[in-house]
């Protein structure tokens, strides 16, 4: 089955800078990739994705990169803001024909601290 | 609000006890999907249904474990006989199904065993 690996598990840093989290997957024929934001006592919450037909995407201050050769996919957040501080998910599911996309695997996390 | 409702929010249970974790979809959704986050980790799939239909179970524990999706009415996951290492907290996604992907997460349910 599918494996999904984060980097890193933590990551801190100051208000302004960017950050970075990578993820490796393991299954080629995944082709959805989103990236989910958990504050504590909550549920994830879908921040950004991506489709395996497209390799870059923007939302703001967050972007998404995909490099299926590779088999890796990365989040981007510029201008960090202490808001920002919590956990990050990223995942990657299946979509097979007409089907629905099945279950999403998820990487382990990184908790993400801004500082002011 | 037209967002995932999952409850109770938590759910305190002896061991040998049943548990029995509800979740409404968002407004339009007929797909709904649970996961379970043990402590300090990420989520885990458990079962993935339709309306009156189990599409996937491959994460489902043999033993104990079972959902449900009525044609009317929440899904329902239940946890018979509960032991301590069912404590977690237990996730219900849903989406639209075939025209999308993207999986909206309810608030979590969760669940202490004592």
């Amino acid at each position: 089955g599918e494996n999904v690996e984060q980097h890193p598990s933590t990551l801190s840093v100051q208000e302004g800078d960017s950050a970075v989290i990578k993820c490796t997957y393991s299954d080629s024929a995944s082709n959805y990739f989103p990236w989910y934001k958990q504050e504590l006592g909550k549920g994830p919450q879908l921040i950004i994705d991506i489709r395996s037909n497209v390799g870059e995407k923007k939302d703001q201050r967050i972007a998404v990169t995909l490099n299926k050769t590779a088999k890796h996919f990365s989040l981007h957040i510029t201008e960090t803001q202490p808001e920002d501080s919590a956990v990050y998910f990223c995942a990657a599911s299946i979509k097979a024909g007409g089907t629905s996309y099945g279950k999403l695997t998820f990487g382990q996390g990184t908790i993400l601290t801004v500082h002011p | 609000n037209a967002g995932v409702m999952q409850n109770p929010r938590h759910l305190v249970r002896r061991r040998g006890q049943e548990a029995r974790l509800r979740c409404s979809p968002m407004k339009g959704h007929s797909h709904v999907y649970w996961y379970r986050q043990l402590p300090e980790e990420g989520l885990k799939f458990m079962v993935y249904l339709q309306k009156e239909n189990i599409i996937d179970e491959s994460g489902m524990p043999k033993e104990r474990f079972s959902a449900e999706f009525p044609k009317e009415g929440p899904s329902i996951l239940r946890i018979q006989q509960v032991v301590r290492g069912d404590s977690a907290a237990y996730f219900c996604a849903s989406s639209v199904g075939t025209r999308g992907s993207e999986q909206f997460f309810g608030p979590g349910t969760r669940l202490t065993v004592l």
